[in-house]
């Protein structure tokens, strides 16, 4: 059971570049959500999604596209990479259920030059 | 909109120091509550959770919180901390009617030293 996979682990991505931060779960959860963390800021949910082929926006949400074509899979794309975005990156699912906290993958950390 | 605001941004403590971490949220209607943790270069994981019932959780590695609805608090607590506790503590707030919208709050780093 590997849970919620996130790939890359690392990315170094140049200004202006676009890139697309994969999220996989093998855990059938309706809920997935991205998230960006930040030294004192905690973590600030960027978008989330309550099904397939549904998403919406979360508190930082600008800079950012996602998209649900599936249940497994909720990738989040940087289509104009800022220095501003250089951050650890987490995803995370869950049941949807009232009463289930969310699963965390590991983390990509990005780094925008 | 719900948020979330954790008063204590870094705690040190000696070990066998008792732990209380504050955490208060605004939001008027149900909601479910929870404290993650993140060890050193790790990513978050479960500590405990609030959905009904008793307002004291117990979690795992002996920590318990308190949610107390007049106060708006979910407030965590340890009696007696060990240095493998030293990591950063989030607050989180899901409100029934915003469906998978799950909150944090700023966290509180904990150093314990030992």
């Amino acid at each position: 059971n590997a849970g919620v996979t996130q790939t890359p682990k690392f990315q170094v991505l140049k200004t202006g570049q676009s890139m697309t931060l994969q999220c996989a779960q093998d855990m059938n959860h309706e809920y997935m959500s991205w998230y960006r963390q930040d030294p004192g800021m905690g973590l600030r949910l960027i978008h989330y999604s309550v099904g397939a082929g549904i998403t919406d926006q979360g508190e930082v949400p600008n800079g950012y596209n996602v998209s649900r074509s599936t249940t497994e899979d909720f990738p989040l794309r940087l289509l104009s990479a800022a220095p501003s975005q250089t951050s650890v990156y987490f995803c995370a699912s869950s049941s949807g259920g009232r009463r289930d906290g969310y699963t965390f993958g590991s983390g990509t950390r990005l780094t925008v030059v | 909109a719900q948020s979330v605001s954790q008063h204590n941004h870094h705690v040190i403590l000696s070990e066998a120091a008792s732990l209380e971490l504050g955490c208060n949220y605004s939001y008027g209607g149900t909601v479910n509550l929870f404290w993650y943790v993140q060890y050193p270069g790790q990513h978050l994981q479960l500590l405990l959770k609030y959905f009904s019932g008793d307002p004291l959780v117990k979690g795992i590695k002996g920590f318990e919180a308190e949610f107390i609805k007049s106060k708006f608090s979910f407030n965590l607590r340890k009696p007696s901390v060990q240095w493998s506790d030293t990591a950063e503590y989030f607050c989180a707030v899901n409100a029934w009617n915003q469906g998978g919208k799950l909150i944090f709050g700023q966290g509180t780093e904990l150093s314990v030293k030992p």
